[in-house]
């Protein structure tokens, strides 16, 4: 069956850098998009981008270009979002996720990894 | 950016009600929506896709309907296990956004 699982929760300071991994397993990985969600306590969702695994290409949110790159090793199955220039706004549970039937349909989310930026 | 609003953004309803939530985009999305129930401290589940299909094992007490720009929701009859934030996702046109989310609760 389809697995997404995402690595732990982070603490960072301000102006650093943050690598969310995503493992996925039980299907076919280079098959599906997978994107990139986050959601600030208490708030709502907020897509970030998406990585094609089978040729690396990327579509990322206006709002995070520069800041943003998501890459994937295909060898073990695994995509990666890094946030560079960390900012406290940027605390958030981050979510991965395959797409699903659509390229857009997120079907088969991660538990989350929860970004903490605090001084 | 395509905007999403969700209404009502907040609920309460009895166990047995047939509940309504729409879902509004500021352009015509086609049929590029899909339905999430998320419930507190858990991932988004995916419910319907394409504005109606129901995902592979989501009850059939929920289904979708819309076309163009305006979106509808519904569970037929309302039970404890439905509370949860439901949010409406278009996928017509990047950046993919999302509607702010209705909060739905049991009076």
């Amino acid at each position: 069956q389809v697995q997404v699982v995402q690595s732990g929760a982070e603490v960072k300071k301000p102006g650093a850098s943050v690598k969310v991994s995503c493992k996925a397993s039980g299907y076919t990985f280079t098959g599906y998009y997978i994107h990139w969600v986050r959601q600030a306590p208490g708030q709502g969702l907020e897509w970030m981008g998406w990585i094609n695994p089978h040729s690396g290409g990327t579509k990322y949110a206006q709002k995070f270009q520069g800041r943003v790159t998501m890459t994937r090793d295909t060898s073990i199955t695994t995509a990666y979002m890094e946030l560079r220039r960390l900012r406290s706004d940027d605390t958030a549970v981050y979510y991965c996720a395959r797409a699903h039937v659509t390229v857009g349909s997120l079907g088969y989310w991660g538990q989350g990894s929860l970004v903490t930026v605090s001084s | 950016d395509i905007q999403m609003t969700q209404s009502p953004s907040s609920l309460s309803a009895s166990v047995g009600d047939r509940v309504t939530i729409t879902c509004q985009a500021s352009q015509d999305i086609s049929n590029y929506l899909n339905w999430f129930q998320q419930k507190p401290g858990k991932a988004p589940k995916l419910l319907i896709y394409a504005a109606s299909n129901l995902e592979t094992g989501v009850t059939s007490r929920f289904s979708g309907s819309g076309s163009g720009t305006d979106f509808t929701f519904t569970i037929s009859s309302l039970q404890p296990e439905d509370i949860a934030t439901y949010y409406c996702q278009q996928y017509d046109d990047v950046p993919i956004t999302f509607g702010q989310g209705t909060r739905l609760e049991i009076e």
